[in-house]
């Protein structure tokens, strides 16, 4: 099937790390992408990372892939109560409009 | 101002009455896409339109359909809402073609049928 598939909760505390994980479908999918929806607000893209890359860093955030199993992390360092938000991993399977999206992990960041 | 804006934000509606979501973007780009959200179901593509004469459906377009009046706007109807159409809807716009495509999403629309 198509579905992208992520855990729907994550609870951590303020100054700890988070890892939210991601298992998509289609190894084609040139971009994996990461977003982040807020309270009352539309997706924002957050980061991504190209099908060729094992690792991306981008200030606390690290996005990893394994290609051979299908699976795309986001590791958030030293989480705020900022953070708390949903997470939802997606893809674009290389050739087709598509753009298919996790079902999203809802992280909450305790003080 | 916003890029991509969505009219209106909230609406309650009744089984059975017409309803339209309407969407504006000023970011000049082709590609508008109408999703729902439903909670522990990520999003889901109602319908999408690469330019003002190409209109598809997505996964999930029964009971709804899509004007293109413009580049600029793309509105969502639903002719006979039901109460299974309670949802949060989006509207997203991308810049087309090619590999890297990210989309950029309007702050939503929350509609329930009573």
């Amino acid at each position: 099937g198509e579905d992208v598939e992520q855990s729907l909760f994550l609870s951590v505390r303020e100054g700890d790390s988070s890892v939210i994980n991601c298992t998509y479908t289609d190894s084609s999918s040139t971009y994996l992408y990461w977003y982040k929806q807020e309270p009352g607000a539309g997706l924002q893209l957050l980061t991504y990372i190209f099908s060729n890359m094992d690792m991306k860093q981008d200030q606390r955030l690290t996005v990893l892939l394994n290609k051979k199993d299908k699976h795309l992390s986001l590791r958030i360092a030293d989480t705020q109560t900022g953070d708390s938000a949903i997470y939802f991993c997606a893809e674009t399977p290389s050739g087709t409009y598509k753009y298919i999206f996790g079902t999203g992990t809802r992280l909450k960041v305790l003080a | 101002d916003a890029d991509v804006t969505q009219t209106p934000r909230n609406r309650i509606t009744k089984t059975g009455k017409r309803i339209m979501l309407e969407c504006s973007q000023t970011k000049g780009h082709d590609r508008m896409y109408w999703y729902r959200q439903d909670p522990g179901l990520g999003l889901q593509l109602i319908y999408y339109s690469f330019d003002v004469k190409d209109i598809n459906k997505g996964e999930i377009s029964d009971g709804y359909s899509v004007s293109r009046q413009a580049q600029a706007k793309f509105s969502l109807s639903l002719e006979s809402a039901i109460p299974n159409q309670t949802a949060l809807y989006f509207c997203a716009t991308s810049e087309g073609p090619g590999t890297y495509n990210e989309q950029f999403f309007g702050p939503g629309t929350r509609l329930t049928v009573l």
